[in-house]
């Protein structure tokens, strides 16, 4: 059964990098057809998706985040890792790491991606505060 | 103000059914398969349905969804307690090119 954990500092300061790596158990990080992506969510609040990689490097990212986000994949490890730049008190949440089936949906208006999340890690919180 | 709308909040008696509504576009549900997430108190979210319909393994079939045009609806049969949690839709939209969700729906099981 496939593990995902979370890593990483749990305060970090006002305009510094936010840093986390995924560490994922059960199953080798390459394979096929699976992206891996952090998803966050703001104290009370929804779920925001931030971004998902290949293995292979292909990424995607939310842009509303993309000036700000990287997103890499560790092979060796069996990990990735989220990094988030120019932090505010607005980036506070819990942030999670999932994987995430990527496939393509055709409908009359063309082929899109498509995809959900599964399995998620448990989480971690991290604040921004100075 | 979430791309997709659910309604902040729902509630039925144990052992009775309840329907979670997502309502999107056609750049998003319309066209495009929907996803379902259970987040139970101070949990990760955990993946309900995929594919708009479909189960995944461990899943009891007193959870379904279903999708007709630009919405969505997740059913729940046989309430019970330990469904009381945030339910949350997710798609992707096709003209903002993001993965978006819709801003959860609490169950309350009186």
């Amino acid at each position: 059964q496939m593990h995902l954990q979370e890593s990483g500092p749990g305060l970090v300061k006002p305009s510094e990098t936010l840093s986390l790596s995924c560490t994922v158990s059960g199953g080798p990080i390459t394979s096929s057809g699976y992206y891996w992506g952090w998803i966050r969510q703001s104290p009370g609040k929804g779920l925001e998706w931030i971004g998902s990689m290949y293995y292979s490097g292909s990424t995607y990212y939310n842009p509303s985040l993309k000036s700000r986000v990287t997103i890499s994949v560790d092979r060796s490890k069996n990990q990735f890792s989220l990094k988030l730049s120019s932090v505010t008190a607005a980036d506070t949440a819990l942030f999670y790491c999932a994987r995430h089936a990527w496939s393509t949906y055709c409908s009359s208006t063309g082929c899109h991606p498509t995809g959900f999340f599964d399995p998620w890690g448990q989480g971690t919180l991290v604040t921004v505060s100075s | 103000q979430s791309v997709l709308t659910q309604p902040p909040s729902v509630s039925a008696a144990p052992g009775q059914k309840v329907t979670i509504s997502c309502s999107g576009s056609s750049s998003n549900i319309a066209n495009n398969y929907v996803s379902w997430y259970q987040q139970l108190p101070r949990t990760a979210p955990k993946l309900l349905i995929y594919e708009n319909n479909k189960r995944p393994s461990g899943i009891p079939d007193r959870f379904s969804g279903s999708k007709s045009g630009a919405s969505a609806t997740l059913g729940i049969t046989g309430l019970q307690t330990g469904d009381e949690a945030d339910y949350y839709c997710g798609t992707w939209d096709n003209s903002l090119s993001v993965v978006v969700f819709g801003g959860g729906t609490k169950l309350t099981v009186l």
